[in-house]
């Protein structure tokens, strides 16, 4: 069974940073891409970024290009998000989910997310 | 980047209604789209990849059609399970994008 358990969320004050985590069992990890992909309270799914299989490539929405560091480390099977420099507007549950197509892809999600608050 | 349109936002039906959501893309995706289901505190779950290709596991109540700039997603027969959000994604290019999802809620 594909599971993916992100961690790493928490409270943090704006202009702080934050590394999220999504380990990752039930399948060949270094096969695919990875993603995060976050929603805001009440609102709608915003894709975040997206790293290749071999973690050569990475891909970014403007809104967080330049603050936000996408890496995977094969051997640990297991995905990360560096998020720096965090506004109030980067609040929300962050998902990471499994690239299912290449190169370009639709998502299988699989957990819970993880909630990041940025607040004064 | 791609700019996807959901209509309407907001949607009433009945457990064994047929009911179709339409989503826009402003320039042309060719068939890269899915479609998720997302129910409350849950990650979303995909239904639909490649506009029309049923992901496995999921009820053929569920279809997908379109291409281009405009596809649609219907459920056959409304079933209790099925009262969520739904949101298309497309992945023709980068940045990808959701339309801005479409709750489908009990009348």
């Amino acid at each position: 069974e594909v599971q993916l358990l992100e961690s790493g969320g928490g409270f943090v004050q704006p202009g702080g940073s934050l590394r999220l985590s999504c380990a990752a069992s039930g399948f060949t990890f270094s096969n695919y891409g990875m993603t995060w992909v976050r929603q805001a309270p009440g609102k709608g799914l915003e894709w975040v970024s997206t790293i290749s299989a071999s973690g050569g490539s990475t891909f970014f929405a403007d809104s967080v290009r330049g603050r936000f560091t996408i890496s995977r480390d094969n051997s640990k099977n297991t995905l990360y998000l560096q998020m720096n420099s965090l506004r109030a507007e980067d609040t929300a549950v962050y998902f990471c989910a499994r690239d299912l197509t290449g190169p370009t892809a639709y998502f299988g999600f699989s957990g819970q997310g993880t909630l990041v608050t940025v607040s004064s | 980047d791609i700019q996807m349109t959901q209509s309407p936002s907001t949607l009433s039906a009945s457990v064994g209604d047929r009911v179709t959501i339409t989503c826009r893309a402003s320039q042309s995706i060719s068939s890269w789209l899915a479609w998720y289901q997302q129910k409350p505190g849950k990650a979303p779950k995909v239904l639909i990849y490649k506009a029309s290709s049923l992901e496995s596991g999921v009820p053929s109540r569920f279809s997908g059609s379109g291409s281009g700039t405009e596809f649609t997603l219907t459920i056959s027969s409304l079933q209790p399970d099925d009262f969520a959000t739904y949101y298309c994604q497309q992945y023709n290019t980068y940045p990808y994008s959701f339309g801005q999802g479409t709750k489908l809620e009990i009348k």
